[in-house]
């Protein structure tokens, strides 16, 4: 079975400064690889995925993600943000198998201040 | 884009009532959606998989019984908390993939949520 650990439970930023999010993963075979946000009372957005190709993956909000196979990681970044950027990030991954359910990650709380 | 309405947002419930929760793709069909249940300030965890005229698959420690789920059209899946209890309270999100997905672009749509409270 495969897993999700998000190394930071919580990452305060102040606004401008770049911020870089965590994301390591566990799994026999192949994965799939997401990062999703999601705000207050409300479900999960799709930042970005890796299926396969490039390992620098853009997503949309000015996101972007690396996958590195050999350390298992998928970590996101983001060079600037903002005070809309304040949300919890999930990072997830499915495996290339029948079924595809996500698995997700703990989850990381975004604060970022003025 | 893939849009997923769940309906309702919020509800509040007596313990002992049932309660439903929908959860419809809008401009696409599926084949497949997944139920997940949020703590407050935690993570995901999947409840079930619904498919389309077939059972439900359910993770382990989810009780069939307690949370029915019916997925009878191609647009629309439906999670019945039955005897609520306030143990129950949770946040509750749908997601579905395109049936036309075939793993070429892993499109998962999630719900808005529904917050449920037992009192």
């Amino acid at each position: 079975a495969q897993s999700v650990t998000q190394l930071d439970s919580q990452v305060p930023v102040f606004e401008e400064a770049p911020v870089e999010l965590r994301c390591n993963y566990s799994s026999s075979v192949s994965v799939y690889l997401f990062w999703y946000v999601q705000y207050p009372n409300q479900g999960l957005q799709l930042l970005l995925k890796y299926l396969s190709g490039s390992t620098l993956v853009k997503g949309i909000n000015g996101f972007e993600a690396e996958f590195n196979k050999s350390q298992t990681s998928f970590h996101l970044r983001k060079p600037s943000v903002h005070i809309s950027d304040t949300a919890e990030y999930f990072c997830a991954v499915s495996v290339k198998a029948a079924g595809n359910k996500l698995t997700f990650g703990g989850g990381t709380r975004v604060l970022v201040k003025p | 884009g893939a849009v997923v309405s769940q309906h309702p947002s919020r509800v509040i419930c007596k313990s002992g009532t049932s309660v439903k929760i929908e959860c419809r793709s809008l401009d696409f069909q599926a084949t497949t959606m997944f139920w997940y249940r949020q703590f407050p300030k935690q993570s995901l965890m999947l409840m079930a998989t619904s498919n389309e005229g077939s059972k439900a698959t359910y993770e382990q420690g989810v009780e069939k019984d307690k949370f029915l789920i019916n997925h009878a059209s191609l647009t629309l899946s439906t999670l019945t908390v039955t005897s609520a209890h306030p143990e129950d309270s949770s946040f509750y999100i749908c997601s579905a993939r395109p049936t036309y997905d075939r793993g070429e672009n892993y499109g998962y749509t999630f719900g808005s949520g529904t917050r449920l409270t037992v009192v």
